[in-house]
């Protein structure tokens, strides 16, 4: 079956706009989760999603990100008005009754 | 606060070599997991261990889980340029069945 996708791959923009970045879990996988990972670095717990239950937001770093699941499944983070500190990999997993989490491929941010 | 350090942070060998990667923590977890990430993707979950003193093989890779499940290692025999990549640990707590707590990562490079 298909694994964690996201969308873009690769993503420049200017400092001040915003930005949303999409995942696509794995089929009738309950748990999904966004990472931030700077370059060659472990990662960096955003936010967790699980079924119908209030996302666990606690890792978000501003006000200027947020993220919604929708229909319990495809989920999209924004970032608004972005910043150069901003810029790294946003990788996504997704999980099914358990811990072990499988990720997708990430998108590069690169703020200018 | 829950942490996980891993050592080395780099490691370059040669191909044929063994080598060990440590991954340590002052505290507890209930179980802890290796995962493999090649640039320009997700991680990929390599193994989990979740009995204190179990050892897995997965081919020419050892996992060991401490005695009193606070610290794992990773050993690679004869190392092959296909190892090359970063490993990381991350530990799951049973106080938190969801987010897991992640090590910075060891950067493997092997040398052909």
């Amino acid at each position: 079956g298909a694994g964690v996708s996201q969308s873009p791959s690769n993503k420049v923009t200017e400092k001040g706009k915003d930005v949303e970045l999409r995942c696509d879990p794995i089929s009738g996988h309950t748990a999904l989760y966004w990472y931030r990972q700077s370059l060659g670095q472990g990662l960096e717990f955003l936010i967790y999603f699980q079924g119908n239950s209030a996302p666990d937001k606690s890792g978000l770093p501003s006000d200027r990100f947020s993220a919604e699941r929708t229909g319990g499944s495809v989920s999209t983070l924004t970032i608004q008005r972005t910043q150069q500190e901003d810029s790294a990999v946003y990788l996504c997993a997704s999980s099914f009754a358990g811990v072990e989490q499988y990720f997708g491929p990430g998108t590069r941010l690169t703020v200018t | 606060t829950q942490l996980l350090e891993q050592s080395p942070q780099f490691l370059s060998i040669q191909e044929g070599e063994n080598l060990t990667v440590y991954c340590n923590s002052s505290s507890v977890f209930s179980s802890l997991q290796w995962y493999r990430q090649e640039p320009g993707e997700g991680p990929v979950l390599l193994v989990t261990v979740v009995t204190g003193g179990e050892v897995k093989k997965l081919k020419r890779l050892t996992f060991q889980f401490g005695d009193a499940r606070k610290d794992s290692s990773l050993h690679i025999t004869a190392a092959q340029p296909g190892d090359t990549g970063l490993y990381l640990c991350a530990g799951s707590n049973s106080g938190s069945n969801y987010q897991l707590i992640w090590g910075a990562g060891t950067k493997l490079i092997i040398k052909p």
